[in-house]
């Protein structure tokens, strides 16, 4: 099974910076079969990225998603208001995990 | 438009039973796969289970297999989860999600219902 480590756990940034969110697999994701998820308080997940890097239907084009590998990260061009939430990377496929989330926080 | 609606959430003791439900409309429900995640309170994201179109594959999560078993009835619609011998960890908001495409368990879900609560207490 596939351990997904998010980091950091907690990121506080102002609105227009910019957000750079980290996962590390345990082992090599094959097929890249990772997504991005948003969730906001009382909310459920919302996909943002998938295929490490495609937008889901609906998505801004400040996020971003890149990575192969082990490695792999969310970019937030420039904050908006609406972007402070928790993100979550998921493998999916021949297993499926999710790692432990970031919190965006405001600063 | 894509709904699912779970429901069958509740307070039941440790040891007790309880069977959740995921009303889908909007779509072909018997073309996709179906999951379960849960959410433990103020914790991230487990998945829980899931089933193929028709039923001939199951998969879980180490944790609940023996104790829980998905299903699912095509002609209503419907997915089940049916929750047995239940221990305080499994308190969570339960999620039914579809994924992006149909036939095949290789794509993320995009599609979450709202989530039920399971409550495990004395």
């Amino acid at each position: 099974e596939i351990v997904l480590t998010q980091s950091p756990g907690t990121l506080s940034l102002s609105p227009g910076e910019r957000a750079t969110l980290s996962c590390r697999a345990s082992q090599s994701v094959s097929g890249r079969y990772l997504a991005w998820y948003q969730q906001k308080p009382g909310q459920a997940p919302r996909l943002l990225m998938y295929a490490v890097s495609i937008r889901a239907t609906g998505i801004p084009e400040r996020f971003s998603g890149s990575g192969s590998g082990t490695d792999f990260t969310l970019t937030i061009s420039r904050l908006e208001p609406e972007d402070f939430a928790v993100y979550y990377c998921q493998h999916y496929g021949s297993s499926w995990t999710f790692g432990q989330g970031t919190k965006v926080e405001i600063k | 438009q894509v709904q699912l609606v779970e429901s069958g959430g509740g307070l039941v003791k440790p040891g007790g039973s309880l069977r959740l439900s995921c009303a889908a409309s909007g779509f072909s429900f018997s073309d996709y796969y179906m999951t379960w995640v849960r959410q433990a309170p103020g914790k991230g994201l487990e998945w829980v289970s899931h089933i193929s179109s028709r039923s001939s594959f199951t998969n879980y999560t180490d944790s609940v297999k023996g104790r829980f078993t998905v299903s699912r009835d095509n002609a209503k619609n419907s997915l089940y989860l049916q929750m047995n011998n239940l221990t305080p960890e499994d308190t969570a908001v339960y999620y039914c999600a579809r994924p992006l495409a149909a036939y095949s368990n290789n794509w993320p879900l995009d599609f979450w219902g709202q989530g039920t609560l399971v409550t495990v207490s004395s």
